[in-house]
């Protein structure tokens, strides 16, 4: 058990709606990060906040967004969705923005029907 | 072009033999490297660290950082049917304030007893 946690873990919903992915990093971790994992595109970057600011940006779609609030969890919000989204988004979490401890949550695997 | 590329496997031994795995990369501005072992629909799990060339060992697992080849590999000696796993190389430039992993797609490596 890594310490991060992740909910829902699984997820099935329609093309068109929107979801929440919630994250809570490791007690002590000020950053989070987001990442999807694909068959096809593999595990990628989408974004990282460190104590509440964002810090990095990778392909994230417009239709993505992201924050972390003031107690450190953070969510992903995914909207208008599309078949391709279905994949399993991660959130890892470190003590410092440059941490190269990066620890994993186990997923939430999202459908999308 | 990928930025990372990585031989997917999947990858079948015996147990007990050494196993060889392996990254290469483009992006010369990489300077930290770390493999991650995931588990099926887990979170990936650190395994070893790098920072900049060199070989690091932590028990049966030894890593190894070329920059000059852009070249990472991860040894297993004696290997075990729980090393039955998917090997994630990532890498990640120095960027201020920031980190942005960029993963392999992933070797599948199964240990028969």
């Amino acid at each position: 058990d890594s310490g991060v946690t992740q909910t829902p873990k699984h997820l099935i919903t329609a093309t068109g709606q929107r979801v929440t992915l919630r994250c809570s990093p490791r007690s002590g971790d000020l950053s989070v990060y987001w990442y999807q994992q694909s068959l096809d595109q593999g595990l990628q970057f989408l974004i990282q906040y460190y104590n509440g600011e964002e810090r990095a940006k990778g392909n994230i779609l417009e239709r993505f967004s992201a924050q972390q609030f003031p107690d450190l969890h953070s969510e992903l919000n995914l909207s208008s969705l599309e078949l391709g989204d279905s994949a399993l988004y991660f959130c890892a979490s470190s003590v410092i923005p440059l941490g190269n401890t990066i620890y994993f949550g186990e997923g939430s695997w999202l459908t999308v029907v | 072009q990928k930025e990372v590329e990585q031989d997917p496997g999947p990858l079948s031994v015996p147990e007990g033999a050494i196993v060889s795995l392996n990254c290469t990369y483009s992006n010369s501005a990489f300077q930290y490297f770390m493999w991650y072992r995931q588990y099926s629909r887990k979170g990936p799990e650190l395994l070893m660290y790098t920072y900049s060339s060199g070989n690091k060992e932590d028990g049966r697992f030894t890593a190894q950082v070329d920059k000059s080849s852009k070249y990472i590999s991860l040894f297993i000696r004696d290997s075990q049917p729980s090393d039955s796993a998917t090997y994630l190389c990532a890498m990640s430039p120095i960027i201020q304030g920031a980190q942005k992993l960029v993963f392999g797609q992933g070797t599948r490596l199964t240990i028969n007893p």
